[in-house]
Order: structure tokens, then C-alpha cells, then sequence
């Protein structure tokens, strides 16, 4: 059964350092990973999309890497702002058809004026 | 801009009232989704539908049934609300392997009283 990790569960830092954030999961076989972000109260918001195929993908100061091989995936911050503040999620979705996603329990980043 | 729309933002329901929880997708996704989202718990699966009128439970649907007749709204209905039930659910869609991902709505914030 895959599961999903994200460590650590909190993260402060101060505005403008670069930051990285960490996503295990357990099974290789995954169709594509998804970084997702959710403010307080509020729904998900898809920040990138990887496909197993891919390596990376970048938006702006935000680039996630994919290591199939060794079941991880980063979400890599420039830069960091106050307005980056929230809980970061990654989810993936399965080969062999499942249309399902596992989500990890998220990170929740604070970045300090 | 696509999106998924969740009827209400807040509701607040008495024990025991059968409750309904619309979604409506403008994306022609054919698969949607039912989660909750409590502390500590992460995002759960409670049913997903990958065509009108089909559907498949996910790993809490107990208490819960739903209704997809159209393919743009997927309702969950809670037959009898109990103040376990009592969570932020959110609503999700996305295409048949979903190359572009799961679109998620803004949420709905249910107490059960």
C-alpha cells in the first residue's frame, strides 16, 4: 500500500531564504506527483504537476524535482515570502490505473517578516 | 479560468438532519471526488465517481452515500449527520488518468450540532 510522507510536519524561516521541502513515498510506481498548497480554511491548490516521465518541473520561485528510484520529491522555494505562508502537500497517483491520490499530511511553512 | 464549485463555504447542520453537499465541475472531468480533511488526520477518501451514474467507495465511506445523475456535479449526502461528521470537505476533479491532475474546490467547513 503507498504511503506518503512529508517531513518535517512545521517549518519557520525568516523572509527571503531559499527553502526546500521533502516528500517521500514508498511505492516507485506511481503515475505522476502533485505539490499542492492550502491556506487556512481553504481548498487545494495545485502548484505543480510531475509526471513519472519528468524530473522537475518549475513555476515561477517554485521548482520540484521527482526521484522515482528513490521515492522522494522536493518543492525548492526561492526567495521565500511572508505570503508563502501555508500548508504544503504532495500527493501521487499510481500506475496500473488507480485514478486515486495518496496525499501526505503536508508541511505547514511560516516565513517570518 | 476552470473550476470546481462547492455550494457553501459554511454550514452548520443539527444531529441527525440529512445533508447534502453539492460540487459542480466546468472542466468536462469525468472523475470527481469526495474527501474530509481533519487535524492530524490529513485528507481522507470517502467516495469518487468515474462516470455518471458509477460510483466507488474510498476508505471512509461509512455514513455517507452520493448521487452523480450529471456528469458536472457530484453530490454527498449525509443520511443522518452525527457530530463525528463534523470536518472541512472538499471536492475534487479531474480527467480519466488524469494527465493534467486533480482541481480541487474551495471547501466546505460542516459542524454538526
Amino acid at each position: 500500500k503507498q504511503e506518503v510522507t512529508q517531513i518535517p510536519a512545521a517549518l519557520s524561516v525568516p523572509e527571503g531564504e531559499n527553502l526546500v521541502l521533502n516528500c517521500s513515498f514508498t511505492d516507485s510506481a506511481i503515475y505522476n506527483l502533485q505539490w499542492f498548497r492550502q491556506d487556512p480554511g481553504k481548498g487545494l491548490t495545485s502548484l505543480l504537476l510531475i509526471q513519472s516521465s519528468q524530473r522537475e518541473q518549475t513555476s515561477g520561485r517554485l521548482n520540484a524535482s521527482l526521484d522515482k528510484s528513490s521515492g522522494r520529491s522536493t518543492l525548492y522555494i526561492a526567495a521565500s515570502q511572508p505570503g508563502d505562508s501555508a500548508t504544503y502537500l504532495c500527493a501521487v497517483r499510481a500506475q496500473g490505473g488507480s485514478e486515486k491520490l495518496v496525499f501526505g499530511k503536508g508541511t505547514k511553512l511560516t516565513v517570518n517578516p | 479560468d476552470v473550476k470546481v464549485t462547492q455550494s457553501s463555504r459554511y454550514l452548520v447542520k443539527r444531529t441527525g438532519e440529512k445533508v447534502f453537499l453539492e460540487c459542480v465541475q466546468d472542466m468536462d472531468h469525468e472523475n470527481m471526488f469526495w474527501y474530509r480533511q481533519d487535524p492530524g488526520l490529513g485528507l481522507r477518501l470517502i467516495y469518487f465517481s468515474y462516470d455518471v451514474k458509477m460510483k466507488e467507495k474510498g476508505d471512509i465511506p461509512e455514513g455517507y452515500s452520493v448521487s452523480r445523475e450529471k456528469k458536472e456535479r457530484f453530490s454527498l449526502i449525509l443520511e443522518s449527520a452525527s457530530t463525528n461528521q463534523t470536518s472541512m470537505y472538499l471536492c475534487a476533479s479531474s480527467f480519466h488518468q488524469g494527465a493534467y491532475g486533480y482541481t480541487f474546490g474551495s471547501g466546505t467547513r460542516l459542524t454538526v450540532v
